[in-house]
């Protein structure tokens, strides 16, 4: 275990339904961030929280609905989502001050 | 944006062997972390490394800011090496996001 927990590790969905990834973290540290891992493609930084405000939406489909009620916990929620949606979405933390990010394990997606 | 150049982007080796990757970046840069991503899809953090040069077990990084490289040192090579390895880089202390190369897929045989 890094210190942030994804869950699940695994989910398969059809395009009608609505999911939540939830991530925590309990390092201590004031931001979160979501990102994408697609096939041979590099991570894609979707979204960014900074002591719990969103700081940053990178062009992200509205289909994909970030939330951070607190510095521990980041869900991603998800609907009508595409079957080029499915990829690796990965949560990570990080504090201003410290030393760098930490990744959890990841929610391998598949959209059917 | 800064740009985040990784080599090579393939490497295949036989146990016991050594190999050096490279993260070549466009802009300074105030943190540069090593990753490697397992079968599994896990992220694990090898190195927080700025500038200079760290060591932990088999592995070793450097990092010349001032050249815009950093170095991954993989020595006695072991088939749990295998996955992608992670160059990725933050242009400053605050939420600035982290920028990473398109990795380096190293499969290590027996």
């Amino acid at each position: 275990e890094t210190g942030v927990t994804q869950t699940p590790r695994h989910l398969v969905m059809g395009m009608t339904n609505k999911k939540s990834l939830k991530c925590e973290q309990h390092l201590g540290h004031n931001a979160m961030y979501w990102y994408k891992q697609s096939a041979k493609k590099p991570l894609e930084l979707m979204f960014v929280y900074s002591l719990e405000e969103r700081v940053e939406n990178n062009s992200v489909p509205s289909r994909f609905s970030p939330e951070c009620p607190n510095s521990s916990h980041l869900f991603l929620h998800l609907h009508t989502l595409q079957p080029e949606d499915s990829a690796l979405y990965l949560c990570a933390s990080s504090h201003d001050t410290a030393r760098g990010y930490t990744f959890g394990s990841g929610t391998r997606l598949t959209v059917v | 944006g800064i740009q985040v150049e990784q080599s090579p982007p393939d490497l295949i080796l036989q146990e016991g062997a050594n190999s050096t990757l490279r993260c070549n970046f466009s802009d300074s840069v105030n943190n540069l972390q090593w990753f490697h991503q397992n079968p599994w899809g896990q992220l694990i953090n090898l190195f927080y490394i700025p500038s200079g040069t760290k060591q932990n077990g088999r592995l070793s990084a450097t990092t010349v800011a001032t050249e815009r490289y950093s170095l991954l040192y993989i020595s006695s090579s072991q088939t749990t090496d295998s996955g992608v390895y992670f160059c990725a880089v933050r242009r400053s202390y605050n939420t600035d996001k982290l920028i990473f190369g398109t990795g380096t897929r190293l499969q290590v045989f027996p």
